[in-house]
């Protein structure tokens, strides 16, 4: 079945430094992808996405691209905040009506 | 505003209890899901529903009782919870859109059982 991997956590970092999540997946058919967020106490926010082989899913500094040939869909940002502390999801979905896959999150700490 | 509401934020009910969750969407979705967030656990779908007709329970146990009487509202009934059932209860809604799959999610519901 699909299924989605992503790097455990916690990754802690400096304020400004650079941020990689690796995210790779298997999957029948054709997969939209995604990263979601979750702050403390709130649900998960849709973070970006890609739809298709090679589109770069960005938002907030942030940026993915899907990569069909890897089977991957990295987050990365250049230079993250304090306020992206935060557990992030890569999560895809093939079906027409919706089943996704999700990751089992990645915490992340950005300390001053 | 996700567009996705849940009541109530946090919930504390003792195992004989009866309580229900409320989940409303205000996006034209016609799927909607119950998700169960545990601490150290992946996020685990509990039930599926497509124009209102249950299209996936992934062996949830049966004190959890959902219901779907439109395409906005989503209920899960709980009765007789165990300790092991305390989680954050994520509802959340999709749209069959090739360009637009993503699904939005409620803030979710923090539940207690003592």
């Amino acid at each position: 079945g699909d299924s989605v991997t992503q790097m455990e956590g916690p990754v802690t970092l400096s304020e400004e430094a650079c941020l990689t999540i690796n995210c790779t997946y298997t999957a029948t058919g054709y997969p939209s992808l995604f990263w979601y967020v979750q702050y403390p106490g709130e649900g998960l926010q849709l973070l970006l996405k890609a739809t298709k082989a090679d589109d770069k899913g960005s938002n907030k500094g942030f940026e993915a691209t899907y990569r069909k040939e890897t089977t991957s869909f990295h987050l990365e940002k250049g230079s993250v905040q304090v306020s992206d502390s935060a557990v992030y999801f890569c999560a895809l979905v093939t079906d027409s009506w919706g089943k996704f896959q999700f990751g089992a999150g990645t915490q992340v700490v950005v300390t001053p | 505003e996700t567009g996705v509401t849940q009541t109530p934020r946090h919930l504390v009910m003792g195992m004989t209890n009866k309580k229900s969750l409320k989940c409303e969407q205000h996006l034209g979705h016609n799927a909607m899901y119950w998700y169960k967030q545990s601490a150290k656990k992946p996020l685990e779908l509990m039930f599926v529903y497509n124009f209102k007709e249950q299209t996936e329970n992934n062996s949830v146990p049966s004190r959890f009782s959902p219901e779907c009487p439109n395409s906005s509202h989503l209920f899960l009934h709980l009765h007789t919870l165990q300790p092991e059932d305390s989680a954050l209860y994520l509802c959340a809604s999709s749209q069959d859109r090739p360009t637009n799959p993503e699904a939005f999610f409620g803030q979710g519901t923090r539940l207690t059982v003592v």
